[in-house]
């Protein structure tokens, strides 16, 4: 089943503490993004990569890292996580730049930063 | 002011109702157009792409208006299944930017 998965679901932590959310696609899909959610701001895109070792940042990186070492893998680091970074994390994927193809979303990481 | 920007509802209609929403974007070089629709906490999922021409799938039809700079989405006989939050996104090939708009909650009752 063509699919986006990601790692945790749902994950509580504590400020400063490094946590790396996972992103894996079966697709083989050359560009993989990652948004977060907030009401009433909607989906704001974090980082994007175009392929294996290309990545560029979105509309709001800062407090993030990411890699793209294979092509299923985009794992989302937050190095040092503050409370502001609580929020609905999707990590997407799609053949090419989406503005040409369909996107497709992992289910959801909701974050908690105490 | 927000490059997309949707009502954000909620827009709360009988089954059966037609209902329309707009999107307008303020970026005149956007590209491409789609209509995500989002069920509540889950992910958003590809409803449609808007083309110049106008498109339809089924009960759903979206129109692409140049000259105003917005996007609209058509649900004719609305049905209770079409509760969810409707997402546009506006994408500029050129600066590689993807912007969705915040969403338009639509609540179908029976």
């Amino acid at each position: 089943e063509a699919q986006v998965t990601q790692n945790p679901r749902y994950l509580i932590t504590v400020t400063g503490k490094k946590l790396t959310v996972t992103c894996s696609q079966n697709m083989n899909h050359e560009y993989m993004s990652w948004y977060r959610q907030d009401p009433g701001l909607g989906l704001r895109q974090i980082y994007y990569s175009m392929n294996v070792e290309v990545t560029d940042k979105g509309d709001v990186p800062e407090g993030y890292k990411v890699s793209r070492k294979e092509k299923r893998n985009f794992p989302l680091i937050l190095e040092s996580p503050s409370p502001n970074q609580t929020s609905l994390y999707f990590c997407a994927s799609s053949k090419s730049f989406p503005g040409e193809y369909e996107q497709y979303f992992g289910p959801g990481t909701r974050l908690t930063v105490t | 002011r927000k490059e997309v920007e949707q009502d954000p509802g909620p827009f709360n209609v009988p089954e059966g109702a037609t209902v329309a929403f707009n999107c307008t974007y303020s970026n005149s070089a956007s590209q491409s157009f789609f209509w995500y629709r989002q069920d509540c906490r889950k992910e958003p999922k590809l409803l449609m792409s808007v083309y110049s021409s106008g498109n339809e799938d089924g009960r759903f039809t979206a129109q692409l208006n140049r000259a105003s700079q917005y996007i609209s989405l058509l649900i004719r006989d609305s049905k209770l299944s079409d509760s969810a939050t409707y997402l546009c996104v506006v994408n500029n090939f050129s600066a590689s930017k993807i912007i969705f708009g915040s969403g338009t909650r639509l609540s179908i009752r029976p």
